[in-house]
C-alpha cells in the first residue's frame, strides 16, 4: 500500500522568500512521485516527476523537488516567491508510473507582498 | 495547449436526476482514463479507473450503481451520476494515462451542484 503525508496544511512565505512545501510516502515498491500544482477551480498541472535517475528533479515555474530515498521525502521548492504561485499543491505517489495515483492532502501556498 | 477536456465546466441540477459528465483525450488515444472527486479544500480521491472496452474498476467505498462510467473510445470516457443527491456535489476531475503510464493529464474538472 502507498500513502502520501503533506506536513502543513497551509504555508505562508513573503514574495522573494524560499519556498519549502514538505511530502514524505511510504511505498512497498520503488516509488514514482509528483507534484501538481491547482489553482481555484481548475484542474491539476504537473510541475515535476520523479521515476528513476537523477534525485534532483526540476520542474516548471522555477520549482524542483529532490528524491530522499532514506528519508523517504519528496520535498519540493523554489528559491523565490512569486505572487503567482500562490495556489493549492499535491503530492502523489504510485507504484507504476500514472497508473492508480494516491494524492497527499494538498498544502495551500500564501504568497505576501 | 489542453491534452484533457471536460464537459460541461460547471453543473447545476436537482436532487433526483441524472448528470453525465464527458472527458476527452485530445492528444492521444488513451485505453486507461481515472475518475477523481474532489470535495472543497479536501484533496483529490480515485473513484474509479475507466477502461476502453471492458468495465470500470471501482474504488473501495465508491457506488458502481450510482456513478456510472462507460469508456465506449480511446478518446472518450462519461460519468452519469444517477439519482442525484446534494451530498453529490463536488468537483469531479478525470486524467488520462499515456502507454508509458508515467504520467497523468487532468482535465479542468466539472463542478457538481445538486440543489
Amino acid at each position: 500500500a502507498q500513502s502520501v503525508t503533506q506536513l502543513g496544511s497551509h504555508v505562508s512565505v513573503s514574495e522573494g522568500a524560499l519556498v519549502l512545501l514538505r511530502c514524505n510516502y511510504s511505498s512497498s515498491v520503488p516509488p514514482y512521485l509528483f507534484w501538481y500544482v491547482q489553482y481555484p477551480n481548475q484542474g491539476l498541472q504537473l510541475l515535476l516527476k520523479y521515476t528513476t535517475g537523477a534525485t534532483l528533479v526540476k520542474g516548471i515555474n522555477g520549482f524542483e523537488a529532490e528524491f530522499k530515498k532514506s528519508e523517504t521525502s519528496f520535498h519540493l521548492t523554489k528559491p523565490s516567491a512569486h505572487m503567482s504561485d500562490a495556489a493549492e499543491y499535491f503530492c502523489a505517489v504510485s507504484d507504476t508510473g500514472g497508473f492508480k495515483t494516491i494524492f497527499g492532502a494538498g498544502t495551500r501556498l500564501f504568497v505576501k507582498a | 495547449g489542453a491534452v484533457v477536456s471536460q464537459h460541461p465546466s460547471r453543473v447545476i441540477c436537482k436532487s433526483g436526476t441524472s448528470v453525465k459528465i464527458e472527458c476527452r483525450s485530445l492528444d492521444f488515444q488513451a485505453t486507461t482514463m481515472f475518475w477523481y472527486r474532489q470535495f472543497p479544500k479536501q484533496s483529490l480521491m480515485l473513484m474509479a479507473t475507466s477502461n476502453e472496452g471492458s468495465k470500470a474498476t471501482y474504488e473501495q467505498g465508491v457506488e458502481k450503481d450510482k456513478f456510472l462510467i462507460n469508456h465506449a473510445s480511446l478518446t472518450l470516457s462519461t460519468l452519469t451520476v444517477t439519482s442525484a443527491h446534494p451530498e453529490d456535489s463536488s468537483f469531479y476531475i478525470c486524467s488520462v494515462s499515456r502507454e508509458d503510464q508515467e504520467t497523468q493529464y487532468f482535465g479542468p474538472g466539472t463542478r457538481l451542484l445538486v440543489l
